[in-house]
């Protein structure tokens, strides 16, 4: 079945850098749009950064941007967000979610399914 | 930037119709999902497409779009949708959630 596995949170200081993972299967990875979207405990959901079939095109949330960086390994089924100058405000679950639909659909259908999620803390 | 704007809270007997709203600007002219969170779990997709449920999401679950209000239906609620929703839409090059609205079933 289609499954995202994330891994890589953990707690880090103010200032420093922490590299997420997640790995899908039960897809055709080079398929879809991933996308990396966040929770703080207690708060609601956010959207983070989606990064689109060929690698090449990405897309980011104005909170992160010039400070995180999504990727992905097409064969290795891998996607990836590289998390620099992290502020204790990016403490949150991270979620990896793919693209419902396939290909330039991608924007309509939202996200299905999701990974169980890992936690990053950024604290002092 | 784009807003959605949902009820914080709401709470149905069991057996009822739940409506939960969700705001914005044209909204219409967009397509909306809807996403399912119960406690300590991660989201779930219940409505994409405005109308369209994903396979394995009850029949109770509906969704409709007009106007400025996209709307999700739970027909005959259970004690199982006690839950949070989110509305979510794409804007120019950026995802959007609503707030999300706590569902309690009571």
């Amino acid at each position: 079945q289609v499954q995202l596995v994330e891994s890589g949170g953990g707690v880090v200081q103010p200032g420093r850098s922490l590299r997420l993972s997640c790995a899908a299967s039960g897809f055709t990875f080079n398929d879809f749009a991933i996308h990396w979207v966040r929770q703080p405990p207690g708060k609601g959901l956010e959207w983070v950064a989606v990064i689109l079939t060929d690698g090449n095109n990405k897309y980011y949330a104005d909170s992160v941007k010039g400070r995180f960086t999504i990727s992905r390994d097409n064969s290795e089924n891998t996607l990836f967000l590289e998390m620099n100058s992290l502020r204790v405000d990016d403490t949150a679950i991270y979620y990896c979610a793919r693209a419902k639909l396939r290909f330039l659909e991608w924007p309509q259908g939202g996200f299905d399914p999701w990974g169980q999620g890992t936690l990053v803390t950024v604290s002092s | 930037s784009y807003e959605l704007t949902q009820p914080p809270s709401l709470s149905v007997s069991p057996g009822q119709t739940a409506s939960i709203t969700c705001s914005g600007n044209h909204l219409e002219n967009k397509y909306t999902s809807w996403y399912q969170q119960r406690p300590g779990q991660s989201p779930i997709q219940v409505i994409y497409q405005d109308t369209k449920r994903p396979s394995g999401v009850p029949e109770r679950f509906s969704g409709s779009n007009s106007g400025n209000t996209a709307t999700l239906t739970i027909s005959g609620t259970q004690a199982m949708d006690e839950a949070d929703y989110y509305c979510q839409v794409w804007d120019v090059s950026t995802a959007v959630f609503g707030g999300g609205t706590r569902l309690t079933v009571l």
